[in-house]
């Protein structure tokens, strides 16, 4: 089945305590993004990948780190994780430039950071 | 810069008669225009999108948007609403200028049976 994973699904954390959210898609896509959804505010865009080890930042880099190091997989690293980082993530993919082909969008990752 | 205004918070409407979602938006170049939805506990699904042709374009689970240049708008369209359609729906806009998409802040979507 076509799709996009993302784990974990649920992460409390504590302040300062580095994590990493995997992402992972079977579809070949070359582009790769990640975005965070805040109410009131939608999804904003965290940083994107064109292509292997191509990335680029979105409207909200500040406090994340991203890499590409191979086509299916777009791991999303917050090395100091803040109280203002909580919130929904998702990772989605979409065969080449996100500007203009559907994106396929993973289940979301609620995190929680105390 | 890019930006997508989607003026109500929540939309309800009574199941069977038809529903509009609004949408507008601001671009420097040819808009690329998109609408997703996103049910509880669930990643955005796409509906449909425009790029380019006819301004009537047709989408999953009966929807239509409805493309306006003069009035900047692409608001979703549907004739007759369903309990099932109840649900967050956004739209989202790219240009030829950048790589990425700015979505909305979202209408949640209430059919009442």
């Amino acid at each position: 089945e076509a799709q996009v994973t993302q784990n974990p699904r649920y992460l409390i954390t504590v302040t300062g305590k580095k994590l990493t959210v995997t992402c992972s898609q079977n579809m070949n896509h070359e582009y790769m993004s990640w975005y965070r959804q805040d109410p009131g505010l939608g999804l904003r865009q965290i940083y994107y990948s064109m292509n292997v080890e191509v990335t680029d930042k979105g409207d909200v880099p500040e406090g994340y780190k991203v890499s590409r190091k191979e086509k299916r997989n777009f791991p999303l690293i917050l090395e100091s994780p803040s109280p203002n980082q909580t919130s929904l993530y998702f990772c989605a993919s979409s065969p080449s430039s996100g500007r203009y082909n559907e994106q396929f969008f993973g289940p979301g990752t609620r995190l929680t950071v105390l | 810069a890019q930006s997508v205004a989607q003026p109500e918070d929540q939309v309800n409407v009574a199941e069977g008669n038809p529903l509009t979602v609004k949408c507008t938006y601001s671009v420097s170049g040819n808009p690329y225009l998109f609408w997703y939805v996103q049910y509880p506990n669930r990643g955005l699904q796409f509906l449909l999108k425009y790029i380019t042709g006819d301004n009537l374009v047709k989408g999953s689970y009966g929807f239509e948007a409805e493309f306006n240049k003069s009035q900047t708008s692409f608001h979703l369209k549907k004739p007759s609403a369903l309990v099932s359609d109840s649900a967050l729906y956004f739209c989202a806009v790219g240009d030829t200028g950048r790589r990425a998409l700015t979505f909305g802040s979202g209408t949640r979507l209430q059919v009442q049976p």
